[in-house]
């Protein structure tokens, strides 16, 4: 199974702050990789697919980069609705996995 | 609109069975590449199983063997049966639609969930 690790797992930040998710597989999957927003006691919701399409609705301070093993959310100027936490999720493999999360706390 | 209900969750003993369901609204499960992930308290998201629209299906090797997706084409709902349960196997269930763009594959509409509880 293709793993999929995130960092930070955790960040304390500031309304109006840049955040930066990263997100490593453990082979290269090209550009299947996919970030997840949830809030608490709701289900996922996508945000970037492709690794940088931005899902339809989703606000345009969203964005996502990379390719292979090696890729990023960035979050240009945080909102108080983006405090949640965040997944990364890799759809090279009949068998998708997740990555263990990022939550994004108020500072 | 596009919505996914699942129900069948609840408290089971190690070692039983229970069957969860997902109905959605506004597509078809035969149509589309259906999947279960589930959530235990506290922890990340887990990908269990799907279900092609052509009819294969594919296991998280943490329930294979266990775990049988399947479907009803006529009721149009989506099924997992869990049986063998262990009490690592609690978590909130949610079905999840998978759509490709472009050959891009990525989950776009979720159910609220479904709670299930291993404990005896």
């Amino acid at each position: 199974d293709i793993q999929m690790t995130q960092s930070p797992s955790s960040l304390s930040v500031s309304v109006g702050d840049r955040v930066i998710i990263t997100c490593r597989a453990s082979q290269s999957i090209s550009r299947y990789l996919n970030w997840y927003q949830q809030k608490p006691g709701k289900a996922p919701k996508v945000l970037i697919y492709a690794s940088s399409t931005l899902q339809s609705g989703v606000p345009s301070r969203f964005s996502g980069s990379g390719s292979g093993t090696d890729f990023t959310l960035t979050i240009s100027s945080l909102q108080p609705e983006d405090f949640a936490t965040y997944y990364c999720q890799q759809s090279y493999s009949t068998l998708p996995t997740f990555g263990g999360g990022t939550k994004v706390e108020i500072k | 609109e596009v919505q996914l209900v699942e129900t069948g969750g609840g408290l089971i003993q190690p070692g039983g069975s229970l069957r969860l369901s997902c109905a959605p609204s506004g597509f078809t499960v035969s149509g589309n590449y259906m999947n279960w992930v589930r959530q235990a308290p506290g922890k990340g998201l887990e990908w269990v199983s799907g279900l092609y629209s052509g009819g294969r299906t594919y296991y998280a090797d943490s329930v294979k063997g266990r775990f049988t997706i399947s479907r009803d084409i006529s009721k149009n709902t989506l099924y997992l049966q869990l049986n063998s349960v262990r009490a690592e196997d609690t978590a909130v269930y949610y079905c999840a639609r998978g759509r490709d763009e472009a050959a891009y594959s990525f989950f776009d509409y979720w159910g609220q969930g479904t709670l299930v509880i291993v404990s005896s």
